[in-house]
């Protein structure tokens, strides 16, 4: 069965900050990788995605990511935690063997302490 | 590009009563996507729709069920509203035949009383 899993549902970072938000995943198929973040009662926006190639991807917002077949794993990293990053985190794969449907993990809610 | 647009942001049912929500696509994209995402919850695959088919469901009854127009844009209808079926509905269109990248709506909020 396609499933994510995001161990943890808050995080809370100072500003200035390292952040690490993990995500596993299991999939029978080559996946594709996707983070998302969503702001309290709005869509979600895109802020990477993996598809091949260079295991590490840049994304938007200074966000980035890596990829870790052997881990199964696509963890988001940003060097420095801005206030305005404070949202909810969404890891997501798919695959074209299964219609390009995106199966998503619960969440990640990051808070950010000025 | 005004990408994918949702209609209506809100909306307040009662338990037995059917809804209609609407979505366009991102222009030039050919594959509509509905997600259901209740309070605290990731987004859970309804189904696709291509080539004003149903192409792929998600574990929901048939009390869901959609529509694409020739224009790209679609439907979700739900019937016979429960109270459980209050939740953001997200909207995510794509382009059939490449990586299945989606970009998303700002949803719906369904609430049921």
């Amino acid at each position: 069965a396609q499933s994510v899993t995001q161990p943890d549902i808050h995080i809370t970072v100072s500003e200035g900050a390292s952040l690490e938000l993990r995500c596993n995943y299991s999939y029978g198929a080559t996946p594709y990788l996707f983070w998302y973040v969503q702001s309290p009662g709005q869509g979600l926006q895109l802020l990477l995605k993996y598809f091949s190639g260079d295991t590490l991807v840049q994304g938007i917002k200074g966000f980035e990511a890596e990829f870790k077949r052997s881990q199964s794993s696509f963890n988001l990293r940003k060097p420095s935690v801005h206030w305005s990053d404070a949202a909810e985190y969404f890891c997501a794969v798919g695959a074209r063997e299964y219609g390009n449907k995106l199966v998503f993990g619960a969440g990640t809610i990051l808070r950010v302490k000025s | 590009d005004a990408g994918v647009t949702q209609s209506p942001t809100h909306l307040i049912k009662t338990r037995g009563q059917q809804v209609t929500l609407r979505c366009s696509p991102k222009s030039g994209h050919d594959t509509v996507s509905w997600y259901q995402q209740a309070l605290g919850q990731g987004p859970q695959f309804i189904f696709q729709y291509y080539e004003e088919e149903e192409r792929q469901r998600g574990n929901f009854p048939d009390r869901f069920s959609g529509h694409q127009f020739p224009n790209y844009s679609s439907e979700l209808n739900v019937n016979a509203l429960l109270l459980g079926d209050s939740a953001l509905y997200l909207c995510a269109s794509s382009l059939t035949g490449t990586a299945p990248e989606a970009f998303f709506g700002q949803g719906t909020r369904l609430t049921v009383v």
